[in-house]
């Protein structure tokens, strides 16, 4: 057990919508970072929120964005969807930000974009 | 290209040991890990290595660094069925920048364990 829950599971959307992919950790863990997973691919790197702000970003367009709450919970948010946004969505959380705090991931929510 | 790069796919007998390669390519990464999916699971962090270690033992695991080389290795004693998954190297690129700690994974390798 990681401690790190998502929701939900599983996700269907059409293309142009939008989608929040949620997730929850153990009190403590104060970095959560989001990562995109295609399928065959290893996991990218989305962004990570640090003490509710965004603290580093990869390569992903702004209509990708997040949020960080006061109880650590945390949403992915994705506007004007793509075929491509098809993916396994992962949170990691960790406690503090440094390298010696390894991630720990959730199960991930499976999205598809049809 | 991939910054991280690892073979696909590797094959096993019950029983024998196990070693997957990773080569990275930023010689600043403080740590670097191995990671273990399942089919439907997230990521479970197996072990990590920091940089100014040659190798670190865990029960089974055994983890090899050749920081010249940039080469990283896991060899899984023993090797189970249920060992059989896919196995992801990450490493810590210099440019995370502001603090912000983020990891650059292979592709990852299957591994599947033949009984």
């Amino acid at each position: 057990e990681t401690g790190v829950t998502q929701s939900p599971t599983h996700l269907i959307k059409t293309r142009g919508q939008q989608v929040t992919l949620r997730c929850s950790s153990q009190s403590g863990h104060n970095t959560v970072s989001w990562y995109q997973q295609a399928l065959g691919q290893g996991p990218q790197f989305i962004f990570q929120y640090y003490r509710e702000e965004e603290n580093g970003r990869g390569n992903f367009p702004p209509r990708f964005s997040g949020l960080q709450f006061p109880n650590y919970s945390s949403e992915l948010n994705v506007n004007a969807l793509e075929l491509d946004d098809s993916a396994l969505y992962l949170c990691a959380c960790q406690f503090g930000n440094s390298y010696n705090s390894p991630l720990h991931f959730g199960n991930g929510t499976r999205l598809t974009v049809t | 290209g991939e910054d991280v790069e690892q073979s696909l796919f590797l094959s096993v007998r019950e029983g024998d040991s196990s070693v997957i390669n990773c080569t990275y390519t930023d010689s600043s990464s403080t740590y670097l890990y191995w990671y273990k999916q399942e089919p439907g699971a997230g990521l479970q962090l197996l072990t990590y290595i920091f940089s100014n270690m040659d190798m670190k033992q865990d029960q089974r695991l055994t983890v090899l660094l050749n920081k010249k080389d940039k080469h990283l290795s896991l060899r899984i004693a023993d090797t189970q069925t249920g060992d059989s998954a896919i196995y992801f190297c990450a490493e810590t690129p210099r440019n995370s920048g502001a603090g912000s700690y983020q990891l650059t994974f292979g592709k990852g390798t299957k591994l599947s364990v033949i009984p």
